[in-house]
């Protein structure tokens, strides 16, 4: 079975340019969730996408944004990009939320490199 | 106060010895414990999984958890070189999907 996969793998931008990130889940996986990782702040949630509606979201400005898609794929926007936001951008699949029955371990793509120049 | 603690080493063990990892957590919601293994540049992959307290043992791998002081551990038997790699706890409390809080991550290097 496939793995999830990230597109891309690395990335350049500029200051003030947007950026798109797309993630393809683990087949038959229905949640997707998005994580920033970086050397100062560790692994830092995003937001979790269950059957195309946003089910959780953490503590990062409204540049920020995500959506699924019917297919369970899903893509995370950042605006006006920032230096600060020079990262890895992990998407994790699993196959259910918490509370329903088991299934919800995440399981983590290669990531986007992220650099903002 | 982090939510996670988990101290980022290194921890330098030689081959073969047992390789002792730890987490402590502060919030007592948290009911999902997983570990990761990070290699350099690439994404964490999921080790061990374990809901709520107890033991569980995978191959050379063996988690425990103790809800009651909020302590989560990794044990990995007979280690090898190719072990050397980042190890990430992380946790969910489930009442709100899946979301994760991670540890910042121990680094273990395994010298033949």
């Amino acid at each position: 079975k496939a793995g999830v996969t990230q597109t891309p793998r690395y990335l350049i931008k500029t200051r003030g340019q947007q950026v798109t990130l797309s993630c393809s889940p683990i087949s038959g996986h229905r949640s997707v969730s998005w994580y920033q990782q970086t050397p100062g702040q560790g692994l830092q949630f995003l937001f979790e996408y269950f059957s195309e509606t946003q089910r959780n979201k953490g503590n990062f400005p409204g540049r920020f944004s995500g959506r699924q898609f019917s297919n369970s794929r899903s893509e995370m926007n950042v605006s006006t990009l920032e230096l600060g936001d020079s990262a890895l951008y992990l998407c994790a699949s699993s196959r259910t939320l918490a509370g329903v029955g088991a299934g919800n371990e995440q399981y983590f793509g290669p990531g986007t490199r992220l650099t903002v120049t | 106060q982090k939510e996670v603690e988990q101290d980022p080493g290194p921890l330098s063990v030689p081959e073969g010895a047992i390789v002792s990892l730890n987490c402590t957590y502060s919030n007592s919601a948290f009911q999902y414990f997983m570990w990761y293994r990070q290699y350099s540049r690439k994404g964490p992959e999921l080790l061990m999984y374990t809901y709520s307290s107890g033991n569980k043992e995978d191959g050379r791998f063996t988690a425990q958890v103790d809800k009651s002081s909020k302590y989560i551990s990794l044990f990995i038997r007979d280690s090898q070189p190719s072990d050397s790699a980042t190890y990430l706890c992380a946790m969910s409390a489930g009442a709100a999907g899946n979301k994760l809080t991670f540890g910042g991550g121990t680094r273990v290097l395994v010298k033949p």
